[in-house]
């Protein structure tokens, strides 16, 4: 057990759709990061809040937000949803920077029919 | 940009046997870390092995070694007396030193340890 916890695990919505995924970082862990998992793309860091603030930015599409809460925990917003925003989307968190290393939820499947 | 390569999108490997899985990656950076991530089909991603890139030695945990060539930019992963529980995807990534940026993954390679 990591420690970071994701709800919901499995979501089944329909295309246009809006969806919220929530993320509880380890306990004291500042940062979070969001990943997609899809077949062909591999993990892809979409983007990272440190202490309530957006931090860095990756291939995150603009139908997507994210934001950290005071109590540090994160939720992914998914909107306009397509077939091809379905995958695996992972949370991570990690405590200071000084070992690199990040704590994995277990993942929430998202699937878009 | 940094990248990250496994250029093994599956591997085989019979049970108690070695194997090796290869990355490489691009980087400017001279401080960084390395990483092996183990995803099984639990799908939980866990953590196998970390190398910090300003150590000579290569980091080893139990039947999970690395073989680390900071000039070639090259980080392979042993596992040896290979386990059926070992059947998983791994991905190599990179994140620079002290950055507390995301890591960069690989695109992973698919691992089955058959009997």
């Amino acid at each position: 057990d990591s420690g970071v916890t994701q709800t919901p695990k499995h979501l089944i919505t329909a295309t246009g759709q809006r969806v919220t995924l929530r993320c509880s970082p380890r306990s004291g862990d500042l940062s979070v990061y969001w990943y997609q998992q899809s077949l062909d793309q591999g993990l892809q860091f979409l983007i990272q809040y440190y202490n309530g603030e957006e931090r860095a930015k990756g291939n995150i599409l603009e139908r997507f937000s994210a934001q950290q809460f005071p109590d540090l925990h994160s939720e992914l917003n998914l909107s306009s949803l397509e077939l091809g925003d379905s995958a695996l989307y992972f949370c991570a968190s990690s405590g200071d920077f000084d070992t690199g290393e990040l704590f994995f939820g277990e993942g929430s499947r998202l699937t878009v029919l | 940009a940094q990248t990250v390569t496994q250029s093994q999108p599956e591997m085989s490997v019979q049970e108690a046997e070695t194997v090796t899985l290869s990355c490489t990656y691009d980087t400017s950076e001279n401080n960084y870390y390395l990483f092996w991530y183990k995803q099984p089909p639990s799908r939980q991603m866990i953590l196998v092995i970390r190398q910090e890139a300003y150590k000579q030695q290569n980091a080893t945990e139990n039947r999970f070694s690395v073989n680390f060539q900071k000039a070639a930019k090259s980080f392979s992963l042993k596992i040896s007396d290979s386990q059926l529980g070992d059947t998983a995807m791994y991905f190599c990534a990179f994140t620079p030193s002290n950055s507390g940026y995301a890591l960069n993954f690989g695109k992973g390679t698919s691992l089955l340890v058959t009997p």
